[in-house]
């Protein structure tokens, strides 16, 4: 089965500061890859794709297959960044996603 | 366009209690899924459908039932609340292949006491 996992529970960093928030999965075959954003109480929101190599609201993530990661980037971390990231993995069977535990993003002034 | 709505936003429930989480989108999407979210735990799949009229089970299905009668709603039902089903709630639905991701509803804020 496949499993994804989001080593860290919190990041804390200052404004400006480089960001990296990391992901691995273990999955054969090969998956599609989100991460997805939660803002403070509310509904969760898919923030990129692996299969489109988009970047939004500056952050980027390149899907490694030989490490079986899909760590999220962002040079300089605004205040607004701060928030619940959780990476998500799809098989293509029933479109199921399977969530990591997420990982809180604190950007301090 | 309201994408996908749930009802009720917060309930507060007895234990042993029973109720009804409606899920709604107007998307016309295929799929539809219920997850709940808890602190330290990330998002569960509870229970999914891959259209009307189907339904199957998720990670945490226990304690949960669910409908799909008609393609745009998804139904979570609780037959006797316990203590550890307090949680937040999310209903997402996406297309056939699932690509351009989830669309989730603003989620259920449920205690059981």
């Amino acid at each position: 089965a496949q499993r994804v996992t989001q080593p860290e529970k919190l990041l804390s960093v200052f404004k400006g500061a480089p960001v990296e928030l990391k992901c691995n999965y273990s999955y054969s075959g090969s998956p599609e890859l989100f991460w997805y954003v939660q803002y403070s109480r509310q509904r969760l929101q898919l923030l990129l794709r692996h299969i489109s190599r988009e970047s939004i609201k500056g952050f980027t993530a390149d899907l490694n297959k030989g490490e079986t990661s899909f760590h999220l980037k962002k040079p300089f971390a605004q205040e607004e960044d701060s928030a619940m990231y959780y990476c998500a993995l799809t098989t293509g069977a029933n479109s199921k996603l399977t969530f990591g535990k997420g990982i809180t993003l604190s950007v301090r002034p | 366009n309201a994408g996908v709505t749930q009802t009720p936003k917060f309930r507060v429930l007895k234990t042993g209690q029973s109720m009804t989480l409606l899920c709604a989108q107007d998307m016309n999407h295929e799929y539809m899924y219920w997850y709940r979210q808890d602190p330290g735990m990330g998002l569960r799949l509870i229970h999914y459908s891959v259209g009307e009229g189907t339904t199957a089970k998720g990670e945490v299905p226990d304690g949960y039932n669910v409908s799909r009668l008609k393609k745009q709603n998804f139904l979570l039902g609780l037959e006797s609340a316990a203590p550890s089903q307090t949680s937040v709630y999310f209903c997402a639905s996406t297309t056939d292949r699932g690509l351009g991701g989830y669309t989730f509803g603003s989620g259920t804020r449920l205690t059981v006491v």
